[in-house]
């Protein structure tokens, strides 16, 4: 299998542009998570979804964050407008099932996306 | 709330050293713990995990055990090798909520010199 995939994997944009990152799950799993890593913050989940509907979205920071899942083979995040602030690695992982204890718990996270905005 | 704890780095050791990397948590449930690492320029990797109290998670030399009366993980290696070299997260795993997700802690960096 070749792991969760995520494109690209360097985004240097300016403020102000649109930035949409994408992310192919492992095949067979479920469950999507996007996350964003920062020196400050450290790893934030951003959004998750089960079966290609957003279960939880709280840790997006704001309305210029959006992410869809239109089939279970393909998501996307985008930052519309985007601001040097965002920059960041962000990170998509993917996992089967609901997350039962000892069976469907573990994550596998993609490569990252690291994005800068000037 | 759930929380993780995990001792500040940067952790520099020699080469044969013993490692600890201390992790404590607080959760409202009786979760799942795991350890993940990240190399370098890559995501998060599993390294091991423990689903109940007294479980011991292990795998390349690595093991910590879940320890529910301390509420701690701590991740230990007897010997550690300049290719540990990467940035260690605890983790854990409620059940309850939002559906089991994972809450980190902010990772700890590791560096073994040769």
């Amino acid at each position: 299998d070749a792991g969760v995939i995520q494109s690209p994997r360097h985004e240097v944009t300016e403020m102000g542009q649109e930035v949409t990152l994408r992310c192919k799950p492992i095949s067979g799993h479920n469950s999507l998570f996007w996350y964003r890593q920062t020196m400050m913050r450290g790893l934030e989940l951003l959004i998750y979804f089960n079966n290609n509907v957003p279960i939880d979205d709280s840790g997006m920071p704001e309305d210029r964050f959006s992410a869809k899942m239109p089939n279970a083979s393909f998501s996307t995040l985008k930052i519309q407008p985007s601001e040097p602030r965002d920059s960041a690695v962000y990170f998509c992982a993917s996992r089967s099932g609901q997350g039962q204890r000892g069976r469907t718990d573990t994550q596998y996270f993609g490569p990252g996306t690291r994005l800068t905005v000037l | 709330g759930n929380s993780v704890t995990q001792m500040e780095g940067p952790v520099t050791l020699s080469e044969e050293a013993f490692l600890t990397i201390n992790c404590t948590y607080t959760a409202t449930g009786y979760p799942s713990l795991f350890w993940y690492v990240q190399y370098p320029g890559e995501g998060l990797q599993l390294l091991l995990k423990a689903t109940k109290a007294d479980d011991k998670g292990s795998n390349k030399g690595f093991e910590a055990t879940y320890r529910k009366e301390t509420t701690s993980f701590h991740l230990e290696k007897g010997s550690v090798q300049v290719s540990d070299s990467a940035v260690y997260f605890c983790a854990l795993l409620n059940y309850g909520g939002s559906q089991g997700n994972l809450i980190f802690g902010k990772g700890t960096k590791l560096s073994v010199k040769p």
